[in-house]
């Protein structure tokens, strides 16, 4: 059975304060890795997706990284405007194409 | 028209009834997927349609079902309600093939 693990399960950081949150896998075949970000009362916002190891992905002030065993999101001099819960989630090869796996997410809160 | 859209964006129900829910998938997108998630947890795959049929299914009992239709919109169904069903119900979207979903803003069901 697929399953992801995210640490830490909260996190906070003072503005500027770079950190990095990581996501473990365990998946029978990988089609994908995706990392989302999700704000109160809202659905998942989709950030990247990452599909072999050693593949890196930027978006402003993150950056997605992907091992075999692991992927790690790279937040770096963060605002406040980062505070949310991401959330990481792997696609394996032998099911079908739409079911995601998601982790329990790190919550992350910068204070100004 | 972008984006997935939700409706309703609450819901009471009281334990044993029935409740429907609606979603418009973004234009393009043939495939939509169900999850649930309850409260600081990660989502969890109900089910998948594409071109109208279930085509992949969760650990979730058959008193969840569904329905998508050829104008990009679907339903969640749950008869039998129990109170363990309060979560927010998010549907995805996704071209065929898989990928990074987009997601709607999810309904928040309370069963009493």
């Amino acid at each position: 059975e697929d399953q992801v693990t995210q640490s830490p399960e909260a996190l906070r950081l003072q503005e500027g304060e770079s950190s990095s949150l990581n996501c473990s896998y365990t998946v029978s075949g990988l089609r994908g890795l995706f990392w989302y970000r999700q704000d109160p009362g809202k659905g998942p916002e989709f950030l990247f997706t990452l599909y072999s190891a050693g593949e890196e992905k930027e978006k402003e002030r993150l950056k997605a990284t992907l091992t075999k065993k692991e992927s790690f999101l790279h937040i770096t001099a963060p605002k406040p405007e980062d505070s949310a819960t991401y959330l990481c989630a792997v696609q394996a090869s032998n099911t079908n194409a739409g079911k995601s796996t998601f982790g329990d997410g790190t919550t992350l809160t910068v204070k100004p | 028209e972008t984006g997935v859209t939700q409706s309703p964006t609450h819901l009471i129900k009281t334990r044993g009834q029935q409740v429907t829910l609606r979603c418009s998938s973004q234009s393009g997108h043939n495939t939509v997927s169900w999850y649930q998630q309850a409260l600081g947890q990660g989502p969890q795959f109900i089910f998948q349609y594409y071109r109208e049929e279930e085509n992949g299914r969760g650990n979730f009992p058959p008193r969840f079902s569904g329905l998508q239709f050829p104008n990009y919109s679907s339903e969640l169904n749950v008869n039998a309600l129990e109170l363990d069903d309060s979560a927010l119900y998010l549907c995805a979207s996704s071209p065929s093939g898989g990928g990074g979903y987009t997601f709607g803003s999810g309904t928040r069901l309370t069963v009493v």
